[in-house]
């Protein structure tokens, strides 16, 4: 079975703070994606990755980088943390850009 | 524009009823078709797809139905369980490109 696995359930950071949040996928997928979950907003893309090192901008990128040095593993980097993303984030990976296999999710607080 | 959506955002069924999930699209480009299942505290998980050129596809006690002409899609489970209990989400891809578009979301509740 396809794992997909992020590195941290739950974080709290401050206002201000750099943040890091990883995923790694044992399939060797070409695709990897961050999405955000808002209740009564759904699952909206952040960014995606085809390949390494390469990376596009989703709906919402504004506040969010990415890094992807490495095949299996795809990182979400918040510059500097605020409140509006307080956020359930989850990470995905897939072989075509159709049946994306998610992670756990990381449910991020900001205080 | 372009949106994929959920005609119920609650549904509840009594354990042992068949339970039906509708969503609908807008775009009639849309080629393929996806339904998750996310349970509390859980990322979404596969349940099953169909693609455009198909009017029913059936897996282990759940059937997805397209219906291209109105732009409608419905996920059907069979003896509904507690365990089936989640939300459940609907995707599509359409021409514009290949990024799954996500519906969103109707909660399926289970009673005893």
């Amino acid at each position: 079975d396809v794992k997909v696995t992020q590195s941290s359930r739950y974080l709290v950071k401050r206002t201000g703070e750099k943040v890091f949040l990883e995923c790694v996928q044992d399939m060797d997928h070409e695709n990897m994606f961050w999405y955000r979950q808002d209740p009564g907003l759904g699952l909206r893309l952040i960014y995606f990755s085809y390949d390494v090192k390469m990376k596009e901008k989703g709906d919402i990128p504004e506040g969010y980088s990415v890094s992807r040095e490495k095949k299996e593993r795809f990182s979400l980097i918040l510059e500097s943390a605020s409140t509006n993303q307080t956020s359930m984030y989850l990470c995905a990976s897939s072989y075509g850009g159709e049946k994306l296999f998610f992670g756990s999710g990381t449910q991020l607080s900001v205080l | 524009g372009e949106s994929v959506g959920l005609h119920l955002p609650t549904l509840s069924v009594q354990e042992g009823d068949n339970s039906i999930i509708n969503c609908a699209y807008s775009n009639s480009a849309s080629d393929y078709f996806i339904w998750y299942k996310q349970e509390s505290g859980k990322g979404p998980q596969f349940i099953i797809d169909i693609r455009s050129n198909m009017d029913k596809r059936q897996g282990q006690r759940v059937t997805v139905l397209l219906n291209k002409t109105v732009k409608h899609l419905s996920l059907q489970i069979a003896a509904t369980q507690p365990g089936d209990s989640a939300v459940y989400f609907c995707a599509e891809i359409g021409n514009a490109g290949n990024m799954l578009t996500f519906g969103g979301g109707t909660r399926l509740m289970v009673k005893p």
